[in-house]
């Protein structure tokens, strides 16, 4: 059974920082890796998704990279802002009991201080 | 990308009643899914809503507890039966077109049982 792991599981920075969010999963036979964002009270944003054979993809200040034979994804934003408070997931996709599933990680709560 | 709407998007029900979900997409996608999120924690797929036969249940979550329908592609409905206080979370419906595709959440529907 696929288990994803996040980690820290809440990280407070000053603004302008440049921080890291780490995911690990247990089966590397994944079709992709999608990192999500939870603002409170509301749904999830997509942020990222990196293929199973792609090693990174970017987007502004973020960059998701995927090591797929150590079941490891960093998410690295630069310069964050208060804006960036928020909780950010990890979720892998794989296959199981005959269908397709997206796993989530329990979530890294950002905090950024002005 | 997929727009999803989900009604109601909170309700406060009794104990022992049923609460139907709707989950409506703005265009036909391939894959549909229910996640519950219960307070302060992750999502768990509850199951996968198969279109023109049963659903697909995860471990711990049975079809008579939360019988699901999706009679299109487009549209399906999840019913939380004979509600208890330890059903309230938040229940969101997903949807993917395909396995290497991005997966988008709806808004979620916040249901507290008394």
């Amino acid at each position: 059974k696929q288990e994803v792991t996040q980690i820290p599981a809440a990280l407070s920075v000053p603004e302008g920082e440049n921080l890291v969010l780490n995911c690990s999963f247990t089966d590397s036979a994944i079709y992709n890796l999608q990192w999500f964002r939870q603002d409170p009270g509301k749904g999830l944003t997509s942020l990222l998704l990196i293929q199973s054979s792609q090693r990174e993809q970017t987007s502004g200040r973020l960059n998701a990279s995927l090591d797929k034979s150590s079941g490891r994804s960093t998410l690295y934003i630069a310069a964050s802002q208060p804006g960036d408070s928020a909780t950010y997931l990890c979720a892998v996709r794989y296959f199981q009991g005959g269908s397709e599933k997206l796993v989530f990680g329990k979530g890294t709560k950002l905090t950024v201080n002005p | 990308s997929a727009v999803i709407s989900q009604k109601p998007s909170r309700d406060i029900c009794q104990r022992g009643t049923s609460l139907t979900i709707q989950c409506q997409v703005d265009s036909q996608v391939t894959m549909m899914f229910w996640y519950r999120q219960q307070p302060g924690q992750s999502l768990t797929l509850i199951a996968t809503a198969n279109q023109g036969s049963e659903a697909t249940y995860e471990s711990g979550f049975v079809i008579d507890k939360f019988p699901i329908s999706r009679p299109n592609l487009t549209f399906s409905t999840l019913t939380v039966s004979n509600m208890s206080p330890e059903d309230s979370s938040i229940y969101l419906c997903s949807v993917a077109t395909r396995v290497t595709d991005t997966q988008y959440f709806g808004p979620g529907t916040r249901l507290t049982v008394l």
